[in-house]
């Protein structure tokens, strides 16, 4: 079964209009944490926002925000006013214990490619 | 800062040659990983590291090695290489706080012809 799982591969939001990238995951370990990361067209892996699974209150970073239903297990990435610098690929990710040797584990979704329109 | 430096950039092999990919990073992370990029499917894990000396499989371990030799360098071998492992190869490296991210090396673009 997928751990991560992003059903957009491919957005485009308008520019200064917000948009909503979508993340479901599924995990055993009751102590895990999400991620979003952007990867621009130079290719470098650039961090955006973290959630843990015992946080009370939905992280934010600037125009990211990160919409956290832990019911649903989805972690959607909000990105708000957005700009043509935001046009990249957005990976969903989350961190998990593994228990067998307590290593931290980090496992990537598919990834959606943000388009910004002018 | 340096960060994860990953060496070479770009290297292009013929099927059948070996060849290592080099990582280290000067953040003193206990843990390290290797993962491919292909179109399409994200990151995948090949191996990680959560401590000097210890290695682990990752979701698509077949065709490559790793070595842990001290606390800042992780490499990748690739024994025999095949069409199927043209990709580009990331390593990575996390801190012990549980919120810590992965910081990333600007990755190898692999190809075998």
């Amino acid at each position: 079964a997928q751990k991560i799982t992003q059903t957009q591969p491919g957005m485009f939001v308008q520019e200064k209009e917000a948009v909503t990238l979508d993340c479901t995951y599924d995990t055993s370990d009751p102590s895990y944490g999400l991620f979003w990361y952007k990867q621009p067209s130079s290719g470098e892996m650039i961090f955006l926002i973290y959630q843990g699974s015992y946080d009370q209150q939905n992280a934010t970073e600037g125009r990211y925000s990160l919409n956290f239903q832990k019911a649903r297990k989805s972690a959607n990435l909000v990105i708000s006013a957005s700009q043509l610098g935001d046009s990249a690929m957005y990976f969903c990710a989350m961190r998990e214990v593994l228990y067998s040797g307590g290593y931290q584990k980090v496992t990537f979704g598919t990834g959606t490619k943000l388009q910004v329109i002018p | 800062n340096a960060g994860v430096t990953q060496t070479p950039k770009f290297q292009v092999l013929k099927t059948g040659q070996s060849m290592t990919l080099q990582c280290a990073q000067d953040m003193n992370h206990n843990s390290m990983y290797w993962y491919r990029q292909d179109p399409g499917m994200g990151l995948r894990l090949i191996y990680y590291s959560a401590s000097e000396g210890t290695t682990d499989k990752g979701e698509v371990p077949n065709g490559y090695n790793v070595s842990r030799l001290n606390k800042r360098e992780f490499s990748l071998r690739l024994e025999s290489a095949a069409p199927s492992q043209t990709s580009v190869y990331f390593c990575a490296s996390r801190g012990n706080p549980y919120n810590s991210p992965l910081h990333f090396g600007n990755g190898t673009r692999l190809t075998v012809t």
